[in-house]
């Protein structure tokens, strides 16, 4: 079963600031946070991970708390591609499956 | 950069049919993966290589066989193919160590009538 929780859906407009939530409030100290995203008919796309400190790529930002509790994933400046469903994933660094949960439908409005 | 390439897109088969669903990276990653994804529902492991000349069961194992060819290609074979068998089939490649991000191809679709 997934670790994680997100919203089903979230709408942003073009240009904007994306910014989606997940809590993994069961994470474990040995746990990594991945995003990836899947649009329609592709295969999912790796976005970013992130072990506890805030991490930065020339796709998006990943803001994880202090607890470790929650992040947030953060595309900068939002364009009609990025609509996609975007998941959040909680591995074990021994793992070697990504559990992929429901996802958020992202929604990037003109 | 052509990353991970599935082949073929898209196939109808007939139940009881076999057939192969081949897979290549040029990224020299050492480890690769399929998967499954079904509607509704996320993504599964059915096998994965961690390296050249290793393959071990994921969750979802049954009615497949794989075959790491070599470093680069990673097949999946459905010997005889059921309508449960069904799916959007997903082959990923990793370097290998911890916390490596897995890259995925665009997948096959698969329909057994």
């Amino acid at each position: 079963d997934a670790k994680t929780t997100q919203p089903p859906s979230m709408d942003c407009a073009e240009g904007r600031a994306a910014n989606l939530p997940c809590n993994h409030s069961t994470i474990s100290g040995n746990e990594y946070v991945y995003w990836y995203r899947q649009i329609h008919s592709q295969g999912p796309q790796y976005i970013i991970h992130g072990l506890k400190n805030n991490e930065t790529n020339e796709m998006a930002s990943l803001i994880i708390t202090e607890d470790r509790k929650s992040s947030t994933l953060i595309l900068p400046h939002a364009t009609l591609r990025d609509t996609a469903v975007y998941y959040c994933i909680v591995r074990d660094q021994g793992a070697q499956k990504l559990v992929f949960g429901q996802g958020t439908r992202l929604t990037i409005n003109p | 950069n052509a990353g991970v390439t599935q082949t073929p897109k898209f196939q109808v088969l007939k139940t009881g049919q076999s057939m192969t669903l081949q897979c290549a990276q040029d990224m020299n990653h050492n480890s690769m993966y399929w998967y499954r994804q079904d509607p509704g529902m996320g993504l599964r492991l059915i096998y994965y290589s961690a390296s050249e000349g290793t393959t071990d069961k994921g969750e979802v194992p049954n009615g497949y066989n794989v075959s790491r060819l070599n470093k680069r290609e990673f097949s999946l074979r459905l010997e005889s193919a059921a309508p449960s068998q069904t799916s959007v089939y997903f082959c990923a490649s990793s370097r290998q160590g911890n916390n490596q991000p897995q890259h995925f191809g665009d997948g096959t679709r698969l329909s057994i009538l």
